[in-house]
């Protein structure tokens, strides 16, 4: 079992849906938890991240992470076709490097005009 | 404010051959580490630098090594090339290291096909 599970997708919706996207994981020591948006041809860029459990809001996009049940969510309300992108998980523990993250595979979304 | 460089974006290689790949990090960032991103295993860590020594290294063979320089700037190297490299390495920096919360920064990745 990988440390980190992401449905790969596609995921397609049309313009204006809201989006779900989650990712499970097995290792407990994970405390930091971040969600990244990677356009095609592109590095991935920070788009929030979460310190233990509970939800951080920043416009439309809400972070969720639950880790009485190792699951982290993104939800994205009013989804614009500029979304459409691969969405990444990633976490790391509270000790050691800042830098040393785990990914989840990532899930391709397109919003459709 | 100048974001991560690498260089160069696209290499292809010959199996057997050997490949350096470039980062400039943020000014100021002192951290920097390396990823490889293949469709089948996604993102994976390699290794990470702060202040020119090796702080944490990934599960990848001794092919793959790096340095970093006293600018912050780092170097990445794979010698004897297998096809199973082909993928997209991206260089990531960070101000500083360990404890609390510090954004991870990537740059947009040297695409390296192996033949």
């Amino acid at each position: 079992q990988k440390e980190v599970e992401q449905d790969p997708g596609p995921l397609s919706v049309p313009e204006g849906a809201i989006v779900s996207l989650n990712c499970t994981y097995s290792n407990s020591a994970f405390q930091y938890f971040m969600w990244y948006r990677q356009y095609s041809r592109k590095g991935p860029e920070l788009l929030m991240y979460t310190y233990s459990s509970g939800n951080k809001e920043d416009g439309r996009f809400t972070a969720q992470v639950d880790k009485s049940s190792k699951y982290i969510s993104l939800f994205i309300r009013d989804s614009q076709p500029s979304d459409s992108a691969t969405y990444l998980c990633a976490m790391r523990d509270s000790g050691g490097s800042n830098y040393k993250l785990t990914f989840g595979k990532g899930t391709l979304l397109t919003v459709n005009p | 404010k100048a974001g991560v460089t690498q260089t160069p974006r696209y290499l292809i290689k010959t199996r057997g051959q050997q490949v350096t790949l470039s980062c400039s990090p943020i000014s100021g960032h002192r951290s920097v580490s390396w990823y490889q991103q293949t469709p089948g295993q996604g993102l994976q860590f390699l290794f990470e630098y702060f202040s020119e020594t090796q702080r944490n290294k990934g599960n990848f063979p001794g092919r793959f090594s790096g340095r970093q320089f006293s600018n912050s700037r780092s170097e990445m190297n794979v010698s004897t090339l297998e096809l199973g490299d082909s993928a997209l390495y991206l260089c990531a920096s960070g101000r500083s290291g360990t404890g609390g919360y510090s954004p991870l920064h990537f740059g947009n990745g040297t695409r390296l096909t192996v033949t």
